[in-house]
């Protein structure tokens, strides 16, 4: 099966900086690669997903890059805000239909 | 749309217990899968279903059982509770396989 590793664990920045988050996946075979974003006692929620076969997207703030041949994948967050602070996972599916998810990292943005 | 709902919001059990969580989605996706999310170990797939008749085993299947009778609905049974399985569960859906999949609001377990 698939092993998506997430770091770091913990990330705290101040307002207004940029944060980044990094995944790597163990089978290349995997192509589809969403990001979500968990507030406290909340359901996670989907911010930003890539393709395989596109290296690069964004969405107004959040950006994420794909780098196929390293199978690692990145969550960019600019001019970070306190509403940014969650929990953000990353997500990685392959032919298996199957998703798996990394452990987690915990934003705190201090104001 | 209400989405996907889950019930019961929070469960408290005995071990042995055995008992279903239910799970709706009114979207008419084809794609449904349940998640059990422990601190410090992400969300982990326990079954999916790819359409009403079709379910498989995801990353950590034992002690739970899954139907799809229908598109709408894909409830999760355990069979005999047991403190391990003391945990948030969530159910997700989306149209189809690798497309955006919307959570419901969780379920709550508690297995003493």
């Amino acid at each position: 099966g698939e092993n998506v590793e997430q770091h770091p664990s913990t990330l705290s920045v101040q307002e207004g900086d940029s944060a980044v988050i990094k995944c790597t996946y163990s089978d290349s075979a995997s192509n589809y690669f969403p990001w979500y974003k968990q507030e406290l006692g909340k359901r996670p929620q989907l911010i930003i997903d890539i393709r395989s076969n596109v290296g690069e997207k964004k969405d107004q703030r959040i950006a994420v890059t794909l780098n196929k041949t390293a199978k690692h994948f990145s969550l960019h967050i600019t001019e970070t805000q306190p509403e940014d602070s969650a929990v953000y996972f990353c997500a990685a599916s392959n032919t298996g239909n199957q998703f798996y998810f990394g452990t987690g990292t915990s934003l705190t943005v201090i104001p | 749309n209400a989405g996907v709902t889950q019930t019961p919001k929070f469960q408290v059990l005995k071990t042995g217990q055995s008992m279903t969580l239910q799970c709706a989605q009114d979207m008419n996706h084809e794609y449904m899968s349940w998640y059990r999310q422990d601190p410090g170990m992400g969300l982990r797939l326990i079954h999916y279903s790819v359409g009403a008749g079709i379910t498989d085993q995801g990353e950590v299947p034992n002690g739970y059982n899954v139907s799809r009778s229908t598109t709408e609905d894909f409830p999760l049974r355990l069979l005999s509770a047991a403190p391990s399985q003391t945990s948030v569960y969530f159910c997700a859906s989306s149209p189809y396989l690798r497309e955006t999949q919307y959570f419901g609001p969780g379920t709550r377990l508690l297995v003493l």
